[in-house]
């Protein structure tokens, strides 16, 4: 299978939480990230993790690492309207390796 | 903090011309830098790796002579689509190391990409 794989679509309203998930195959990448993208422009950097860490939390955001599984999770706390986006997690394998992007909606 | 400048946003040209992106690292040097290409609803695709003072690094399948990177400077980067044709059309975006010594998360910052439209 692909290196990073996401799921493609998330929806949620406004104010629930938003989880989305990742997976992926090489555990060698010692920082794993998120990415945030909206429509018509370049990737922001939203957070990272270091592989050895379990959670990292950032103000709304919170990050789980599930190394055994090879699993990452981007936890958005009070999601609004403005977090719709693409979200990318990345892995560095030499370069960095995106996922597919998951598109979050949020509904008001 | 570390700020990417691309250029243009967007261009549209006419088969067979050839189209320069340029990619700028506003507030530090940027010994390496690297294109991506992303399709609609698709991931980003990195295309070359882009080392100042010598020869880009190019990803398998991608055509050097089709796509030409020049890296002149510690701040510059330009990718250089060559014979544009419409299937060349796409989102290209650069991005680059701000290296970030004490975190050692060597952080890409991004471009805001180059909409590229062949007609």
């Amino acid at each position: 299978g692909e290196d990073v794989e996401q799921s493609l679509f998330l929806s949620v309203r406004e104010g629930d939480s938003s989880v989305i998930n990742c997976t992926y195959t090489d555990s060698s990448s010692t920082y794993l990230y998120w990415y945030k993208q909206e429509p018509g422009a370049g990737l922001q950097l939203l957070t990272y993790i270091f592989s050895n860490m379990d959670m990292k939390q950032d103000q709304r955001l919170t990050v789980l690492l599930n190394k055994k599984d090879k699993h990452l999770s981007l936890r958005i706390a009070d999601t609004q309207t403005g977090d719709s986006a693409i979200y990318f997690c990345a892995i560095r394998k030499g370069k960095l390796i995106f996922g597919q992007g998951t598109e979050l909606s949020v509904k008001p | 903090g570390a700020v990417v400048s691309q250029h243009p946003s967007r261009v549209i040209c006419k088969s067979g011309t050839s189209v320069k992106i340029e990619c700028r690292s506003l507030d530090f040097q940027a010994t390496t830098m690297f294109w991506y290409r992303q399709f609609p609803k698709q991931s980003l695709m990195l295309m070359a790796t882009s080392n100042e003072g010598s020869k880009a690094t190019y990803e398998q399948g991608v055509e050097k002579d089709k796509f030409l990177i020049n890296h002149a400077s510690l701040t510059l980067s330009t990718l250089t689509v060559t014979s544009a044709h419409p299937e060349d059309s796409s989102f290209y975006i650069c991005s680059a190391s701000s290296g970030s010594l004490t975190s050692g998360a060597n952080v890409l910052t991004f471009g805001a990409g180059s909409r590229l439209t062949v007609l």
